[in-house]
């Protein structure tokens, strides 16, 4: 089974402040990690995503991620956040050697205030 | 620039009427997927096809759901008849999926603008 849990329902956080948006993943085997952004009104879009190799993963719109195995997290940061990175913040896992589909988080918004 | 896109954009129906999404995959992706989300359960996976094949639709209510690809270009999700619960945004997604030696490496899903669905 696979499983993703993204603690918080909402992060507040001032422009211009760091950000960090909270994932944590249950795989049986290696994991697969994305990070999708949904702004209103929209589809979700794709952020970045960690296969292998280096556990820094940089994205779309400064945004990166840090992969964790022996915590088994994937948290989403950004080093200045801007008003408009406010959106849900969805983060998903799938097995590496499976056939299954991802599997999403429920969500994180991400309100930056001015 | 490669996208997915769904139509119609915006329904609304009356309860017990048939409701057809469509989607266009990304041209070259072999896979494609059916989201539900809503306010109060998320996103949930409905069906996904690989290669025109059903993969999963577990969660797919069967009575009443049904998803289809008549062909690699078009995917297709129907309801039959509609009911108020079925209010939601319905997404569909398209990744390339190639069988590798070393199994099966899923790539990136890229989804479309959704389907919003309301039905009174």
């Amino acid at each position: 089974a696979q499983s993703v849990a993204q603690p918080e329902d909402q992060v507040n956080v001032a422009e211009g402040n760091p950000l960090t948006v909270k994932c944590t993943y249950s795989v049986s085997g290696n994991p697969y990690l994305f990070w999708y952004v949904q702004y209103p009104n929209r589809g979700l879009q794709f952020l970045l995503k960690y296969i292998t190799g280096d556990n820094l993963v940089k994205g779309s719109y400064g945004f990166e991620a840090e992969f964790n195995k022996s915590q088994t997290s994937f948290h989403l940061k950004k080093p200045s956040a801007l008003v408009s990175d406010s959106a849900l913040y969805f983060c998903a896992v799938r097995d590496q050697a499976g056939r299954r589909a991802l599997t999403f988080g429920s969500g994180t918004r991400l309100q930056v205030q001015p | 620039d490669a996208r997915v896109t769904q139509t119609p954009r915006d329904k609304v129906t009356e309860m017990g009427q048939e409701v057809t999404m469509r989607c266009q995959p990304i041209l070259g992706h072999n896979t494609v997927f059916w989201y539900r989300q809503t306010m109060m359960q998320g996103l949930e996976l409905l069906a996904y096809f690989r290669n025109r094949a059903p993969l999963d639709d577990s969660g797919m209510p069967k009575d009443r759901f049904s998803a289809e690809m008549p062909d690699a270009t078009l995917a297709t999700l129907k309801i039959q008849p509609s009911e108020p619960r079925d209010s939601a945004v319905y997404f569909c997604a398209s990744a390339h999926w190639p069988q590798l030696q070393q199994g099966y490496v899923q790539e990136t899903q890229y989804f479309g603008p959704g389907t919003r669905l309301l039905v009174l």
